[in-house]
């Protein structure tokens, strides 16, 4: 079976442009979530989404967004992008439905670097 | 405090020997509890998940769980060069569809 897939790898983008991360999960896995990485904060969770609808979200600006397709695919939006933003974004997904036992599998990430 | 706590690093081993990680975490009704492993330059790779109380042994690997304690580790026996990575512990709270993650523990096997 196919891991998670993130597109694209490798992104380096401007101060105040705006970016569009995606994420296919594990087929059959209809959760997926986000975190942000950095080395000063480490794994931070973004949100998670579940049948095109967030169900937690993270502490983070609202620059940060997020959205499910039908077919569980997820993609993230940055907008106004800061210096601090530079991060390796990662997706994981997950086929638990409820709260509890919650293991996730993550896609190889995006590396995003902002100048 | 933070929600999940880990034994601060850098953790060096001769190969060969056990290498001892630990966690605590804040949340008392957490549920579940894994450990991802992180080589320089990937992703997280989930290495072993526990649920309840005890051992759970997946090959050279075991994780402990003490719930009242709020306590979890795991311990890698015969450690090899290939061990040499970042462990990260996560936690799922009682309510929460997210997962919760120390700062990690970096282990260094040497030959």
């Amino acid at each position: 079976k196919a891991g998670v897939t993130q597109t694209p790898r490798y992104l380096i983008k401007t101060r105040g442009q705006q970016v569009t991360l995606s994420c296919s999960p594990i087929s059959g896995h209809r959760s997926v979530s986000w975190y942000q990485q950095t080395p000063g904060q480490g794994l931070q969770f973004l949100f998670e989404y579940f049948s095109e609808t967030q169900r937690n979200k993270g502490n983070f600006p609202g620059r940060f967004s997020g959205r499910q397709f039908s077919n569980s695919r997820s993609e993230m939006n940055v907008s106004t992008l800061e210096l601090g933003d530079s991060a390796l974004y990662l997706c994981a997904s997950s086929s638990r439905t409820g709260v509890g036992y919650y293991e996730q599998y993550f896609g190889p990430g995006t590396r995003l670097t902002v100048t | 405090q933070k929600e999940v706590e880990q034994n601060s690093g850098p953790l060096s081993v001769p190969e060969g020997a056990i290498a001892s990680l630990n966690c605590t975490y804040s949340d008392r009704g957490s549920q579940s509890f894994f450990w991802y492993r992180q080589y320089s330059g990937k992703s997280p790779e989930l290495i072993m998940f526990i649920y309840s109380n005890g051992d759970k042994e997946d090959g050279r690997f075991t994780a402990q769980l003490n719930k009242a304690s709020q306590y979890v580790s795991l311990l890698i026996r015969d450690s090899q060069p290939s061990d040499s990575a970042t462990y990260l512990c996560a936690v799922n709270g009682a309510n929460d569809y997210k997962l919760s993650f120390g700062a990690g523990t970096t282990v260094t096997v040497r030959a």
